[in-house]
């Protein structure tokens, strides 16, 4: 299988608290993709890390790579209930056909006012 | 000022039937796809257009066809709808085919085969 894998697969928690995602996968990669996916919505780019890059910040988005470990983690901070949606971590692996993302199957965050 | 449009939004039609569904990006981007996502959100590749050309071909039946006539449309047609083709079916596009800058994804088009 190449694509990855998020974990935990469902997340609750309250407005304001802190959200943390993972991602493994297991080939290496050109970049990952963090999106999000709103109920009934296409998915919506959030962040790129490059495979030479540890740690990216966007708004209240925080993203780091590990590709020693072959791992990502999605930080949201200051949670807010428009951000309840599915996340997804998708892989540019090194050696595939060009443009082609490997999908997981999403963490489903839902987030109480 | 929609980026990835497709239609139609939702389509429900018996088993047997032929469909398209339509993609139109005006985003000047150079590549375009189509996912499937199916009941449990597992998103699949099924093809890619670089200016027009097919550059991803995944392992899909004969019965998936797509056609893209300029790089601004990428439609997908399939024949003989079977029950399993039920899914949402998203089409993207990239700036170029490294896809190294991200896609932009369409709403989706929800496809029920009853």
């Amino acid at each position: 299988s190449q694509q990855g894998e998020e974990d935990p697969q469902a997340l609750s928690i309250q407005e304001g608290e802190n959200a943390t995602m993972n991602c493994s996968y297991k080939t290496s990669i050109n970049n990952l993709q963090w999106y999000r996916q709103n109920s009934g919505r296409g998915l919506v780019h959030l962040i790129l890390i490059r495979s030479n890059e540890r740690e990216k910040h966007s708004g209240r988005l925080r993203v780091t790579l590990d590709t020693s470990k072959k791992s990502s983690s999605l930080l949201i901070t200051a949670s807010r209930a428009a951000d309840t949606a599915s996340y997804f971590c998708a892989t540019d692996n090194r050696g595939s056909t060009l443009g082609r993302l490997y999908f997981g199957r999403g963490t489903q965050l839902t987030v109480w006012p | 000022d929609t980026a990835v449009s497709q239609t139609p939004k939702y389509l429900v039609t018996q088993m047997g039937n032929d469909k398209s569904i339509k993609c139109e990006q005006n985003l000047g981007h150079d590549t375009m796809y189509w996912y499937k996502q199916d009941s449990k959100k597992f998103l699949k590749i099924m093809f890619s257009y670089n200016n027009k050309e097919l550059i991803i071909n995944e392992t899909v039946p004969n019965r998936f066809s797509p056609k893209s006539p300029d790089k601004a449309h990428l439609n997908l047609h399939i024949n003989s709808l079977e029950l399993g083709d039920s899914a949402v079916y998203f089409c993207a596009s990239s700036q170029d085919s490294t896809g190294a800058y991200g896609y932009t994804f369409g709403s989706g088009t929800r496809l029920t085969v009853v």
